[in-house]
């Protein structure tokens, strides 16, 4: 089973509609991430959340909102979609080992708003 | 602002020659760096970090270059191979707490 899941993994919604992104881990991380992609933008951070009570807002937060319901949840919101916010979505976790951080991306969610 | 970038949108080689990835940051704060690998239809696999304590990174047939001086790090596959083939992701973080990705470098291993 994978590590990092997400649901849906593919949407189609229309303009003005509330759509929630959910995010799954097992890995036991405290911190978990909302990265979009955009063609030719990489990645760019929405939200950020290194435990239950904080949560962080990167550097493309406004439009969306999310929810940390317990350690392995972590959930995106688009209160009203707009057509910009067709892209990639990715949750990730993060974990400090050795020395060394790694996060691990789970296999992303498809939105298209129209 | 773009404080990570990857001016090489794509990038060929030819099986068992060298591919040089390189990436360059604008942020001196910045003092931990990672590579990732992506196929389509799947996220970011972490591939090799490295800390601004180093300026070498090895692990096997990857290796990560760090001049801190210029603000500029390169990933080093020896010998590549075609299931190299995929979007390669710079990423820079400062304490390990946001990381900001680069826009990308496409690799194709020619067989």
């Amino acid at each position: 089973d994978a590590d990092v899941t997400q649901t849906p993994r593919n949407r189609i919604t229309k303009t003005g509609k509330r759509i929630m992104l959910e995010c799954s881990q097992t890995k036991g991380h405290d911190r978990m991430y909302w990265y979009r992609q955009d063609p030719g933008l990489g990645l760019r951070l929405i939200y950020y959340s290194f435990d239950v009570k904080d949560i962080n807002k990167g550097e493309i937060s406004d439009g969306y909102s999310v929810s940390r319901q317990a350690q392995a949840k972590f959930s995106l919101s688009l209160e009203s979609a707009i057509p910009n916010q067709t892209a990639l979505y990715f949750c990730a976790t993060s974990d400090f080992q050795g020395g060394a951080y790694e996060q691990y991306f789970g296999p992303g969610t498809r939105l298209t708003v129209t | 602002d773009q404080q990570v970038k990857q001016n090489s949108p794509s990038l060929s080689v030819q099986e068992g020659r060298i591919s040089i990835l390189n990436c360059d940051y604008t942020n001196s704060m910045f003092d931990y760096f990672l590579w990732y690998k992506k196929y389509p239809a799947e996220g970011p696999t972490f591939l090799i970090s490295i800390s601004s304590i180093k300026d070498k990174n090895e692990d096997g047939r990857f290796t990560v270059f760090l001049n801190k001086s210029a603000k500029h790090l390169s990933l080093h596959i020896v010998p590549s191979q075609p299931g190299d083939s995929a979007v390669y992701f710079c990423a820079a973080s400062k304490t390990g707490n946001q990381f900001y990705f680069g826009t990308g470098t496409s690799l194709t291993v020619i067989p």
